[in-house]
């Protein structure tokens, strides 16, 4: 079975320009995440959607991030305008569903930021 | 809040021999899981191993097995017969429906020639 895909792999940008990652999980998950890993640190979880609703954005710094999954299989993440610190990989992951129980997270190859 | 500590930023370990990651965690919940995931240099993030907190039996998957202590909310990995292929970043993971996946910072695995 295919992975989850994610494009681009990597992606150089000006500070205040902005960007955008796709990310394909694998068929049938209806949960999708979206991870930041900035250098040096753990994941941390950005936004997760169950379907094409949200379930978690507490972490999502939604002056300038935004995500969506308008027909619940793919979704993109937007940084618009782009800081410094954005500088990370960006990992998408997928799971059959999470409703409280364990489903084990699937997770795409990242997509290396460089902010400039 | 829920924390999870990873107190080696990097390990280093003869290939053949064995090695023990650590990781210690800070919850007050009583249900949860614990995983440890692999992240070689490609990026993809590859489950190794898990463990119910309900289960005292310690979790094996053929050369890897963890050592959980939930009194002391410990959960190190040990890999036996360390082999090349196993030189990665190594996350421990705390799960909850609650808090979702909190990870560690990580352990980054050298194995030597």
């Amino acid at each position: 079975e295919a992975g989850v895909a994610q494009s681009p792999r990597y992606k150089i940008i000006e500070k205040r320009q902005s960007v955008a990652f796709w990310c394909n999980p694998i068929s049938g998950h209806a949960t999708l995440y979206w991870y930041q890993q900035i250098l040096g640190q753990g994941p941390k979880l950005l936004i997760q959607f169950q379907n094409n609703g949200v379930v978690d954005d507490s972490q999502l710094p939604k002056d300038r991030f935004s995500a969506e999954r308008l027909k619940g299989v793919d979704s993109t993440l937007k940084i618009q305008p782009a800081k410094l610190e954005d500088s990370a990989v960006y990992l998408c992951a997928s799971s059959w569903e999470s409703s409280g129980s364990f489903n084990e997270q699937f997770f795409g190859p990242g997509t290396r930021l460089t902010v400039l | 809040a829920q924390t999870v500590t990873q107190s080696q930023p990097e390990m280093s370990v003869q290939e053949a021999e064995t090695v023990t990651l650590s990781c210690t965690y800070d919850t007050s919940e009583s249900d949860y899981y614990l995983f440890w995931y692999k992240q070689p240099p490609s990026r993809q993030m590859i489950l190794v191993i898990r463990q119910e907190a309900y289960k005292q039996q310690n979790a094996t998957e053929n050369r890897f097995s963890v050592n959980f202590q939930k009194a002391a909310k410990s959960f190190s990995l040990k890999i036996s017969d360390s082999q090349l292929g196993d030189a990665a970043m190594y996350f421990c993971v705390w799960f909850s429906g609650t808090y979702k996946y909190i990870f560690g910072t990580g352990t980054r695995l050298k194995v030597l020639a």
